[in-house]
């Protein structure tokens, strides 16, 4: 079964520096997707970046970065410019292309500090 | 992306009684979801909506418990059966278009069973 696991149960951050949030995943599969999502305090889950196993590009939405590993089975968000709206739970996520099911981690709580 | 409603966002029930919480999606969607999220924790997927044909449920999870319907692409009822406080949670709705590698959430809804 695919897991994925998010090691930093939080992490800090001062306002407008740039902050790296973990993530890894164990597959046997090939063809994948990963995801970032953002969770406030509001509980509205917000699709942040993704990214697709076969795309060798890292994904990036405007100060929302990836670092894709795929030999490492790594997928890191990267936040550049770090803003007090950023502050939130993020949660990465698989999802397999045949089983469609999405796996969560366990999520990292993001504080930043002004 | 889909703009989804839930319905209540909130409620308090006691232990032993039902609670119906409805989702409601602006288009048309393939694939509905529920997920619930205990306190502080990540998201557990409760069951797929099928419309037209009974849920698929998750180990762990059985219709009696949460029955779940899905009459049309845009609507889908999860049921919290004979609660009791362990079922204090925050259960959400989330939609995948057909075609669609992107799952989205709606705003959720906070359980408290006393």
């Amino acid at each position: 079964a695919q897991t994925v696991t998010q090691s930093q149960p939080e992490m800090s951050v001062q306002e407008a520096e740039t902050v790296t949030l973990s993530c890894t995943y164990d597959t046997s599969e090939s063809d994948y997707y990963l995801f970032w999502y953002k969770q406030p305090p509001s509980r509205q889950m917000i699709l942040v970046i993704r990214q697709e196993a076969y795309k060798q590009q890292n994904a990036t939405e405007n100060r929302f970065s990836v670092n894709f590993q795929k030999a490492a089975k790594s997928f890191s968000l990267k936040i550049s410019d770090s803003q007090l709206g950023d502050a939130a739970m993020y949660f990465c996520a698989y999802r397999s292309v045949m089983r469609g099911k999405l796996v969560f981690g366990a999520g990292t709580i993001l504080r930043v500090k002004s | 992306s889909a703009v989804i409603s839930q319905k209540p966002s909130r409620d308090i029930c006691q232990r032993g009684t039902s609670l119906t919480i409805q989702c409601q999606v602006d288009s048309q969607v393939t694939m509905m979801f529920w997920y619930r999220q205990q306190p502080g924790q990540s998201l557990t997927l409760i069951a797929t909506a099928n419309q037209g044909s009974e849920a698929t449920y998750e180990s762990g999870f059985v219709i009696d418990k949460f029955p779940i319907s899905r009459p049309n692409l845009t609507f889908s009822t999860l049921t919290v059966s004979n609660m009791s406080p362990e079922d204090s949670s925050i259960y959400l709705c989330s939609v995948r278009a057909g075609g669609s590698y992107e799952q989205y959430f709606g705003p959720g809804t906070r359980l408290t069973v006393t």
